[in-house]
């Protein structure tokens, strides 16, 4: 069974403090590694895909890595206006259409 | 309409009521989902139909039903809920390519259901 650990489960930074969030994973054949933000009272919002490990991708003041294992979500000198929700997903290869998602890491950035 | 959209936002019901909620999606994907979504809980997948042929129904109680009339348009009809059925209700978009999917959901802003 594919199974998704998130962690921290809340984490709280002052304004320009970078941290990382941390999505590990278990999967029969990894299809491909997902994050999303969520901002209260809304549905999910798409970051990025990771296929592979070694893979990064970067949006902003983000960037997603991936190994074998786990995957991390960088955040470097954050604003209070990433504060949201972070949920991390993987798909099977031999589940086409079936994301499992982890708990989410809720950040919060003080100014 | 951009994205996917659902209506209601919000909704209180009964236990006896019976009610809907609906989705539509602007984006030419051709597979819809809905997800539910419970306090200190992951998200759970309900149901998934591809190009209108529903895929996955992931032990649901028949107390909910789900609709896909084409595949811009997606149902849930809920009836005899209980009190544990109150949660966010999201519905979501992606491009199916075969026996693959490109992963990517998109979605809507969700229906909050409370059942009294």
């Amino acid at each position: 069974e594919d199974q998704v650990t998130q962690s921290p489960e809340a984490l709280r930074l002052q304004e320009g403090e970078s941290s990382s969030l941390n999505c590990s994973y278990t999967v029969s054949g990894l299809r491909g590694l997902f994050w999303y933000r969520q901002d209260p009272g809304k549905g999910p919002e798409f970051l990025f895909t990771l296929y592979s490990a070694g893979e990064e991708k970067e949006k902003e003041r983000l960037k997603a890595t991936l190994t074998k294992k786990e995957s991390f979500l960088h955040i470097t000198a954050p604003k209070p206006e990433d504060s949201a929700t972070y949920l991390c997903a993987v798909q099977a290869a031999t589940n086409a259409g079936k994301s499992t998602f982890g708990d989410g890491t809720t950040l919060t950035v003080k100014p | 309409e951009t994205g996917v959209t659902q209506t209601p936002r919000h909704l209180v019901m009964g236990m006896t009521n019976k009610k809907s909620l609906k989705c539509e999606q602007h984006l030419g994907h051709n597979a819809m989902y809905w997800y539910k979504q419970s306090a200190k809980k992951p998200l759970e997948l309900m149901f998934v139909y591809s190009l209108e042929e529903r895929v996955e129904n992931n032990s649901v109680p028949s107390r909910f039903s789900p609709e896909c009339p084409n595949s811009s348009h997606l149902f849930l009809h809920l009836h005899t809920l209980q009190p544990e059925d109150s949660a966010l209700y999201l519905c979501a978009s992606s491009q199916f390519q075969g026996l693959l999917n490109t992963g990517e959901l998109f979605f809507g802003e969700g229906s909050r259901l409370t059942v009294l």
